[in-house]
């Protein structure tokens, strides 16, 4: 298994509060992705990076933003909790963004 | 824009049965196509294709691909009820830095 871990796995917070998510991966990988996953949705792309401090938006970036500073750790912001952002994060890494994802094991996110 | 539709949604068996899933795709310039597992965790790799008609075969899950008509199926053969999942498919972007996703199908095998 790819080394990914996700960090909290489980959240609950207010809205209005600032939230941080962190991936951490162990395999070197240039490309990391942030992903949010609701019933009826599937997989949606929130932002993902191509390397240090190099990243860009997907399909559903409105009020997260993300940061890299070092290869192995992407961070995910929502600045102000809402409700409607209660979901489940999750995070990818690919050495190759054409070939598979390796996905971390989740992060359960309740915004009250 | 980049599509991935799955069908169908949703789908109940009984352990032997044989299932038939369906991906369908429309996306600007074709790279490959990936299939991926999700039980109550992160989505697993399955197959990736890049090719018409050849079959990728891992025991009892095959899945083929047919560049002409824009669409990739999964078989499962003699299901278990292990294998009840979301099956996600998906396809890299035109500018191939990220992948599309389908909404999934949602299965469920009976004992």
């Amino acid at each position: 298994d790819a080394g990914i871990t996700q960090s909290p796995r489980h959240k609950v917070t207010e809205t209005g509060t600032p939230v941080t998510l962190r991936c951490h991966q162990t395999e070197n990988h240039r490309y990391m992705y942030w992903y949010r996953q609701d019933p009826g949705h599937g997989l949606r792309l929130i932002h993902y990076s191509y390397g240090v401090k190099d990243t860009d938006k997907g399909e559903v970036s409105d009020g997260y933003s993300v940061s890299r500073s070092k290869t192995e750790d992407f961070l995910l912001t929502l600045e102000s909790a809402t409700s409607s952002q209660t979901s489940v994060y999750f995070c990818a890494i690919t050495r190759d963004p054409q070939e598979t994802q390796y996905f971390g094991p989740g992060t359960r996110l309740l915004v009250l | 824009e980049d599509k991935v539709v799955q069908s169908p949604l949703s789908l109940v068996v009984h352990e032997g049965d044989t299932v038939t899933l369906n991906c369908s795709y429309e996306v600007t310039n074709f790279r490959s196509l990936l299939w991926y597992k999700q039980e109550k965790k992160a989505p697993t790799f399955l197959f990736m294709l890049t090719s018409s008609g050849i079959e990728k075969k891992s025991g009892r899950l095959s899945s083929i691909l047919d560049k002409k008509e824009l669409f990739s199926i999964l078989n499962i053969t003699a299901t278990q009820t292990g294998d009840s999942a979301v099956y996600l498919c998906a396809v890299p972007n035109n500018a191939g830095n990220m992948l599309t996703f389908g909404g999934g199908t949602r299965l469920m095998v009976k004992p």
